[in-house]
């Protein structure tokens, strides 16, 4: 099955710097990969995705990369705030038949993001 | 607003008993959702998937028996974690999958302590 190596397992930043998580995958049929910001006791929220039809993906302070050859895709947060200090998982799945919907996630280790005001 | 439900939120319960978690989409129907067991510190693993009509798909090393689920209708997957011990001590959350927007949402998660 899929399995998703994340790092840095955990990342200190100084409020206004950035901050990157790396994530590998080894399945190369998989095709989604969500971001999701977990705070203490909540519930898992996504914060971006990116299909393996394309390579790059930006939010606001928020992009994502996709490199398909290698097998590994980033988050990418610019100047960063407090408010999102938080645990920040990657995720990989293959899309159903016809690729019209996403399937089980599997999740990297997550990462705890400390941004220091 | 959260689009997936899930009830309860805390569960503390005697060893032996059984315990069921609810999760419903609010807004979608969902033909298939998950559900993740996630203890403190680490990530979420997927226990098994949950299709609705059918038996549920598990993982490997997570007992069907033990961990019961139902999925009833397209709205609806329930939880039983049967004959609950110490050990199934852990924050159990689910996810629904919208089809029309391919975004899978999650609910708020039961932390279920047996004692």
């Amino acid at each position: 099955g899929e399995n998703v190596e994340q790092h840095p397992s955990t990342l200190s930043v100084q409020e206004g710097d950035s901050a990157v998580i790396k994530c590998t995958y080894s399945d190369s049929a998989s095709n989604y990969f969500p971001w999701y910001k977990q705070e203490l006791g909540k519930r898992p929220q996504l914060i971006i995705d990116i299909r393996s039809n394309v390579g790059e993906k930006k939010d606001q302070r928020i992009a994502v990369t996709l490199n398909k050859t290698a097998k590994h895709f980033s988050l990418h947060i610019t100047e960063t705030q407090p408010e999102d200090s938080a645990v920040y998982f990657c995720a990989a799945s293959m899309g159903n038949a016809g690729g019209t919907s996403y399937g089980k996630l599997t999740f990297g280790q997550g990462t705890i993001l400390t941004v220091h005001p | 607003g959260a689009v997936v439900s899930q009830h309860p939120s805390r569960v503390i319960c005697k060893s032996g008993t059984s315990v069921k978690i609810e999760c419903r989409s609010l807004d979608f129907q969902a033909t298939t959702m998950f559900w993740y067991r996630q203890f403190p510190k680490q990530s979420l693993m997927l226990m098994a998937t949950s299709n609705e009509g059918s038996k549920a798909t598990y993982e490997q090393g997570v007992e069907k028996d033990k961990f019961l689920i139902n999925h009833a209708s397209l709205t609806l997957s329930t939880l039983t974690v049967t004959s609950a011990h110490p050990e199934d001590s852990s924050f159990y959350i689910c996810s629904a999958t919208d089809l029309a927007k391919n975004i899978q949402y999650f609910g708020a998660g039961t932390r279920l302590s047996v004692l």
